[in-house]
């Protein structure tokens, strides 16, 4: 079985500041990593994809991720935040084969201050 | 292209009914899941359809039940609703199954009375 920690459930900073949002996950097996993001009253949307290759993944709107596999972490960074980045955001893993299940952690709320 | 559409984006039911919730994926997706959504447990996978057939299965009970069409399109039902059943249903689509890129709609808001 597969878990996901997402080791905060809420963020605020400051507009233009850093931000890094915490994620670790458990699984036996090889997984694939991901995070999407949840505008209020949307669907999820992809931000960026850990499959394989190197472990810097760079995703849209200036987020990147850092694959640890020694660590068991994919955590969320971007070097500075807009007002549009508030949202929910949400880690998720998967099997690297079969069916398409996302097991995801329960979210951290970004909050951007001006 | 076309996103993933779901209906009805909002629904209320009583107790005791069913409901059934409908999905079109994105044009040449064959896969299929469903997720629930809630304040409390977060996202929680019910169900992925590939080609027709149920290829996984969430840890829910009986009463969630799924099914797709050949042209991929799919419909989940509950039976005999629930007051925690009230969640956002969200469904995603995939060209084939995992690494390949889920696509999710807006989700259909159901909540129960």
């Amino acid at each position: 079985a597969q878990s996901v920690t997402q080791l905060d459930s809420q963020v605020p900073v400051f507009e233009e500041a850093p931000v890094e949002l915490r994620c670790n996950y458990s699984s036996s097996v090889s997984v694939y990593l991901f995070w999407y993001v949840q505008y209020p009253n949307q669907g999820l949307q992809l931000l960026l994809k850990y499959l394989s290759g190197s472990t810097l993944v760079k995703g849209i709107n200036g987020f990147e991720a850092e694959f640890n596999k020694s660590q068991t972490s994919f955590h969320l960074r971007k070097p500075s935040v807009h007002i549009s980045d508030t949202a929910e955001y949400f880690c998720a893993v998967s099997d690297i084969q079969g069916a398409q299940k996302l097991v995801f952690g329960q979210g951290t709320r970004l909050t951007i201050n001006p | 292209k076309a996103g993933v559409t779901q209906t009805p984006r909002y629904l209320i039911k009583t107790r005791g009914q069913q409901v059934t919730l409908s999905c079109s994926p994105i044009s040449g997706h064959r896969s299929v899941s469903w997720y629930q959504q809630t304040p409390g447990q977060g996202l929680q996978f019910l169900f992925e359809y590939f080609s027709e057939t149920q290829r996984n299965k969430g840890n829910f009970p009986g009463r969630f039940s799924g099914r797709q069409f050949s042209n991929s399109r799919s419909e989940m039902n509950v039976s005999t609703l629930e007051l925690g059943d009230s969640a956002l249903y969200l469904c995603a689509s995939s060209l084939s199954g995992a690494g390949t890129e889920a696509f999710f709609g807006q989700g259909t808001r159901l909540t129960v009375v």
